[in-house]
């Protein structure tokens, strides 16, 4: 496609439940992030995958959370027993980072916007 | 951990108007980047820029890496760029910090 795609756009679930956030890249983008974004706050950092590289998973809070990306493409974030505090909007984004070299641009996708009950 | 400060916060300009918004890295950071956040939450890259001066339009952005800041202005400003701006930057290994954030209101 021709940008970063999300899904679901919403999701509501109850405590305890386990959900599943999809993110389809940019074509062609080796980089994938995944972020979460408070209400009124900005972004926090959750986890990097750069090809086929260990992915960097430095930012996850906790470890309900989980993130893996199939064939280099499409990414899954997962958190399991879910909590009132996961409450947020998810944001996914991709570059293209040549090898070696700087990082380049992020693109966003619109997020899925999750509630805890 | 790296810190990214911008200022100001909050910010509420008359169109027409200009303005410069900051951000300050605690530490040197690598792919520095301005975002504009719209308020249906649609996160935009505006800039790429490590370092050096670009513009696009009536925006521009300024780094002087040395000294650990950057500067994005906005000239003749309306009402399209209320919103969120955003700086980030990381310091090595991609892990991407953003600031707080500059909420912009530009008033018709």
């Amino acid at each position: 496609g021709a940008g970063v795609s999300q899904s679901p756009s919403n999701k509501v679930t109850e405590k305890g439940k386990d959900v599943e956030l999809r993110c389809d890249p940019i074509s062609g983008h080796t980089a994938l992030y995944w972020y979460r974004q408070s209400l009124g706050q900005g972004l926090e950092f959750l986890i990097y995958f750069q090809g086929n590289s260990a992915p960097d998973k430095s930012g996850l809070p906790s470890d309900r959370f989980s993130a893996e990306r199939t064939g280099g493409s499409v990414s899954t974030l997962t958190i399991q027993r879910t909590q009132q505090e996961d409450s947020a909007v998810y944001l996914c984004a991709s570059s293209l980072v040549v090898a070696g070299g700087p990082g380049e641009t992020q693109y966003f996708g619109p997020g899925t916007r999750l509630l805890v009950l | 951990g790296i810190q990214v400060e911008q200022s100001p916060p909050d910010l509420i300009l008359q169109e027409g108007a200009n303005s410069t918004l900051r951000c300050n890295f605690s530490d040197s950071v690598n792919n520095l980047q301005w975002f504009h956040q719209n308020p249906w939450g649609q996160l935009i890259n505006l800039f790429y820029i490590p370092s050096g001066t670009k513009q696009n339009g009536r925006l521009s952005a300024t780094t002087v890496a040395t000294e650990r800041y950057s500067l994005l202005y906005i000239s003749s400003s309306q009402t399209t760029d209320s919103g969120v701006y955003f700086c980030a930057g990381d310091t090595g290994g991609f892990k991407t910090i953003f600031g707080a954030g500059t909420r912009l209101f530009v008033k018709a």
